[in-house]
Formats: structure tokens, sequence, C-alpha cells
């Protein structure tokens, strides 16, 4: 069965931090990597998304991919309260399968001003 | 702006009432996901269509169907809730069933009483 893990937090980051989430996958021939913000009571939002190994950089967010080690992860540099919601990485897996996002369970993120 | 929409925003209904949830979208996607989410859990996906192509995933019950009359709209039909249906119904759209990125839509929250 395929799976995403994130650690559920919350983690907890004073303004002007470096936020780092992160993500495990289990299915080693997973193509695509997202990340989505969804704040309280509201339906996800895509950030960012991610193909190829290495790093990828949009405004505050970096989304860095080893496919090797079946890792991604979301930076936030500059962390604003506004970034206070959960973060949901999902995984595009491979196979039959190729069609569907696999959801983590999110990292709930608070940014301490 | 091209978007997704959830109509209606709220919806409550009574136990073993039916209700129909509605999506449309004017980004021209090929493909449209219903998700079911509930509190502090990862969407699940009930089904999907691409194109005319309806797809159901394994572990859905019966009591969900859906329909898609044309390109741009998309209903969730609940034939008899019950208590533990009660969730965020999440419509999405992908250009394609390949690496393409998912949009969610406001989601539906719903209630059953």
């Amino acid at each position: 069965q395929k799976e995403v893990e994130q650690n559920s937090g919350p983690l907890s980051v004073p303004e002007g931090a470096i936020a780092s989430l992160n993500c495990t996958y289990s299915d080693r021939g997973s193509q695509s990597f997202f990340w989505y913000r969804q704040y309280s009571g509201k339906s996800p939002e895509l950030i960012m998304f991610i193909y190829s190994n290495g790093d990828k950089e949009d405004g505050r967010f970096t989304a860095q991919l080893n496919k090797a080690s079946q890792y991604v992860s979301l930076l936030i540099r500059d962390s604003q309260p506004s970034d206070s919601a959960t973060y949901l990485c999902a995984v595009r897996g491979s196979g039959a399968g190729s069609y569907q996002l696999t959801f983590g369970k999110g990292t709930k993120l608070s940014v301490i001003p | 702006d091209a978007m997704v929409i959830q109509n209606p925003r709220y919806q409550v209904t009574q136990f073993g009432k039916p209700v129909t949830l509605s999506c449309s979208q004017t980004l021209n996607h090929n493909v449209m996901y219903w998700y079911q989410q509930k509190s502090s859990q990862a969407p699940k996906l009930l089904f999907h269509y691409y194109d005319k192509d309806f797809n159901n995933e394994a572990d859905t019950p019966d009591n969900f169907q859906s329909r898609r009359p044309n390109t741009s709209f998309c209903f969730l039909d609940i034939r008899s809730p019950g208590l533990g249906d009660a969730a965020m119904y999440l419509c999405a759209t992908s250009r394609d069933r390949g690496t393409y990125e998912q949009y969610f839509g406001p989601g539906t929250r719903l209630t059953v009483t």
C-alpha cells in the first residue's frame, strides 16, 4: 500500500524564521510531488510541485526532492503568521495508480509573531 | 479568472435523505475528482472522471454516485447519507491524468442530522 508520511506537528516557528516541513513516501516509482496549504475549514491550495531531483524555488518557498531517499521537503523562508496552516504533501504514484494523488495527513505549522 | 466552483458551500441534510453536491470548472480540464475529507485526515479519493470515463475507487461505498453531464460540471450524489458521511467534500480538476497538478474547489461542508 502506498504511503505518505508527515510529522503531524504542530511545528512552531517564530516570525521571520525558516520553517522546514518534511515528507517521506513508500512508492519508489513515484513521479511527481506536490505541496498543498490548507487553512482550517478551507480546501487545499496548491503552492508547489516538483518532478525532478533537486531544489525548486518560488518566492519564499523551496521544494526539495531526493528520489533516492524517497524524501521531499518544503522550506518556507521569512515565515509569516499568515503561513500558519496545515501543509499537505501529496505524491503521484506509478503504474495503474498513477492518476491518483496519495496525501499525507499534513503538518500543522504555527508561526508565532 | 479560471476556477473550480462548488455549490453549496454548506449543506445540511437529514439521515437517509438524498443529497447532491455540485462542482463546475472553467479551466476546461479533462479530469474531475471527488474527495472526502474528515477532520484532521488526508483527503480520500472517492472517484474521478477522465472526460466521460467514470473511475470508481475500490473502497468507495455504493452509497456514493457521480455524474458528469458535460466537461464543465460534475455532481456527487449521496443516496442515503449516514452520520459517518458528514465531512468536507472536495472537487478537484487536472488537465490530464499524467503528471499534471490538481486544483481544488472551495469544498462543501456536509452535516448530517
